[in-house]
């Protein structure tokens, strides 16, 4: 079964803490993988994408294949990365996006 | 560019009853996708169609339908509402099918059955 899990639902951090949050997913093939973010009373907008091995906002993720995970990272939290965190999942040759069912990172003063 | 336009924001509706949702994609965007997310949920694939033809469908009944018009503009239609149908709708435009990587969302209309 293709499936994207997320097994925290909320994480709290303080400012300036390192911040990591879960994605783990099953896949049997060669998956496009995505971080999403929905800041309070905006869009799901995308925060990046494992193949192009970017860094927004300070945040990287790493695809290791062996533990079928996809952890988003940000060695430094801010208070404006507070915000909903979504891990999602591309199946080869199909047009739909598999999500998580979401993180919320808290970030404290 | 006002980017992915949903109608209506909000909408409260009985059991039984029909509900029509609209979707206007950013300009140039061929693809339109539909998901839908229930409280505490990710959002969960609905439908996908491009240049008017069903490209994708999702583990949802058939009382859930879709259309796109020559404008690339998009309606999700849902029938013999259900309490479980309560959910926030999500429209998502891309350029071409397979640009997930391109899909820009919508707001969302958000859905109350009562």
């Amino acid at each position: 079964a293709q499936r994207v899990t997320q097994p925290e639902k909320l994480l709290s951090v303080f400012k300036g803490a390192p911040v990591e949050l879960k994605c783990n997913y099953s896949y049997s093939g060669s998956p496009e993988l995505f971080w999403y973010v929905q800041y309070s009373r905006q869009r799901l907008q995308l925060l990046l994408r494992h193949i192009s091995r970017e860094s927004i906002k300070g945040f990287t993720a790493d695809l290791n294949k062996g533990e079928t995970s996809f952890h988003l990272k940000k060695p430094f939290a801010q208070e404006e990365d507070s915000a909903m965190y979504y891990c999602a999942l591309s199946p080869y040759n199909t047009d739909k996006l598999i999500f998580g069912t979401g993180t919320r990172l808290q970030v404290f003063p | 560019d006002a980017g992915v336009t949903q109608s209506p924001t909000h909408l409260i509706k009985t059991r039984g009853q029909q509900v029509t949702l609209r979707c206007s994609p950013i300009s140039g965007h061929k693809s339109v996708s539909w998901y839908q997310q229930v409280l505490g949920q990710g959002p969960q694939f609905i439908f996908q169609y491009y240049e008017k033809e069903e490209r994708g469908r999702g583990n949802f009944p058939d009382r859930f339908s879709a259309r796109q018009f020559p404008n690339y503009s998009s309606e999700l239609n849902v029938n013999a509402l259900l309490l479980g149908d309560s959910a926030l709708y999500l429209c998502a435009s891309s350029l071409d099918p397979r640009d997930t990587y391109g899909y820009t969302f919508g707001s969302g209309t958000r859905l109350t059955v009562v």
